[in-house]
């Protein structure tokens, strides 16, 4: 099965400014989650999209993010605002608790 | 202590040899999943096991699930140079849709 891709790989960002980062899992999957990775850190939970809808959500997914899947295929990360904090890498998933995921190879993000 | 947690923090072996680690939880979960990072890349998912499973093989991986001690071990057999990354377990919790991942393990298989 394709692997789920993930734009752009690494993107620079001034702070304040928002960015926008991509996910292009098998449009007929219903799952798809969003990690994120703080360099030398433990992965960590953003939020969980279930049939176009979040289904949960960790306390890290505040009113600064927001998620989209625009078009039946793609799945967005939006990041209003954008702090010094924010900078990680941003994993996409899909998939089931059942059967494990699949995640893309991230999107490094670095805000100055 | 925080759900899913790894040890040892790192781990240094030869080639040939077996690496174990280990991994606890806090809460009741359905299944327990073991992911590998290379640096920098993405998480690669190596395998799952139930909570009413014991033990699980995939090739040169053995993992085992003792839900009563709440642990979790992940043996990699007959290791190579490639097998170098970072290792995760991560747990499903029955309450939610989330996983959560422990601090990892650093594997370095020397030539």
């Amino acid at each position: 099965e394709p692997e789920v891709t993930q734009t752009p790989s690494h993107q620079v960002t001034q702070m304040g400014q928002e960015v926008i980062l991509r996910c292009v899992p098998i449009s007929n999957h219903l799952y798809f989650y969003w990690y994120r990775q703080i360099l030398g850190q433990k992965v960590e939970f953003l939020v969980s999209f279930y049939n176009n809808e979040i289904s949960e959500k960790s306390e890290i997914f505040d009113d600064q993010f927001s998620v989209e899947r625009p078009d039946g295929s793609n799945f967005t990360l939006k990041i209003r605002s954008t702090k010094l904090e924010d900078s990680a890498m941003y994993f996409c998933a899909r998939g089931n608790l059942c059967y494990g995921y699949t995640f893309g190879s991230g999107t490094r993000l670095t805000v100055v | 202590s925080q759900q899913g947690e790894e040890d040892p923090q790192a781990l240094s072996i030869q080639e040939g040899e077996n690496a174990t680690m280990n991994c606890s939880y806090k809460t009741s979960i359905n299944n327990l999943q073991w992911y590998r990072q290379n640096s920098g890349r993405g998480l690669v998912h190596l395998i799952l096991i139930r909570s009413n499973e014991r033990e699980k093989h995939s090739g040169r991986l053995r993992v085992t699930l003792d839900t009563s001690k709440k642990s979790s071990s992940l043996l990699i057999t007959a290791s190579r140079a490639a097998d170098t990354a970072s290792y995760f377990c991560a747990t499903d919790e029955t309450s939610g849709s989330r996983l959560t991942f422990g601090e990892g393990t650093q594997l370095t298989v020397n030539p």
